[in-house]
């Protein structure tokens, strides 16, 4: 298996733009999660979803962002419009299950200038 | 309070040391506990996963004190290769929640 896949690695946008993420998780996975890691912040959850369905969007920071899975092997963040603030490197990551081991994409670098 | 509190260090060892993480929780009803190792500029990796007996993969000894709310992680013999951020993970509430890390540095 490849693993969790996300595109682009990096972003470079300017404020104002809508920024696109993506993320493919591994094949039999029912749990699909978003973060978001900064030096000052760490890891924080932002949302994560269950079969396709948003469980829990509590940790998404401001209506700026929305995220959907309109299928089992993919999923986008987005963020509208994007903010200095927004930097960071965003992850996703899947899970078989509830308790066991979630599984990392490398990551998306983004910066917005 | 934050659900998972960790030491950021950094922690400094000479090779061949051993040190020790700790790794606080506030959700009592929390089901499981991980350790993540994450280097530089890369994504997190599971390291191992923490059972109620404690539990050992080589140089490493994972435990778990639900009384007190707290998973340690302990290194023996420390390797320049370890040399990286220790994340704590607990899940609670149908998520993963992570620590911000302890940064270690093995030292030759």
């Amino acid at each position: 298996d490849a693993g969790v896949i996300q595109s682009p690695r990096h972003e470079v946008t300017e404020m104002g733009q809508e920024v696109t993420l993506r993320c493919k998780p591994i094949s039999g996975h029912d749990y699909l999660f978003w973060y978001r890691q900064t030096m000052m912040r760490g890891l924080e959850l932002l949302i994560y979803f269950n079969n396709n369905v948003p469980i829990d969007d509590s940790g998404m920071p401001e209506d700026r962002f929305s995220a959907k899975m309109p299928n089992a092997s993919f999923s986008t963040l987005k963020i509208q419009p994007s903010e200095p603030r927004d930097s960071a490197v965003y992850f996703c990551a899947s899970s078989p299950g509830l308790y066991t081991e979630a599984f990392f994409g490398q990551g998306t670098r983004l910066t917005v200038v | 309070r934050k659900e998972v509190e960790q030491d950021p260090g950094p922690f400094n060892v000479p090779e061949g040391a051993t040190v020790a993480f700790n790794c606080t929780y506030s959700n009592s009803a929390s089901q499981s506990f991980f350790w993540y190792r994450q280097d530089c500029r890369k994504e997190p990796k599971l390291l191992m996963s923490v059972y109620s007996s404690g539990n050992e993969d080589g140089r490493f000894t994972a435990q778990l004190n639900r009384a007190s709310q707290y998973i340690s992680l302990l290194i023996r013999d420390s390797k320049l290769s370890d040399s990286a951020t220790y994340l704590c993970v607990v899940n609670g509430a149908y998520k993963y929640i992570f620590g911000t890390g302890t940064r270690l540095k093995v030292l030759a």
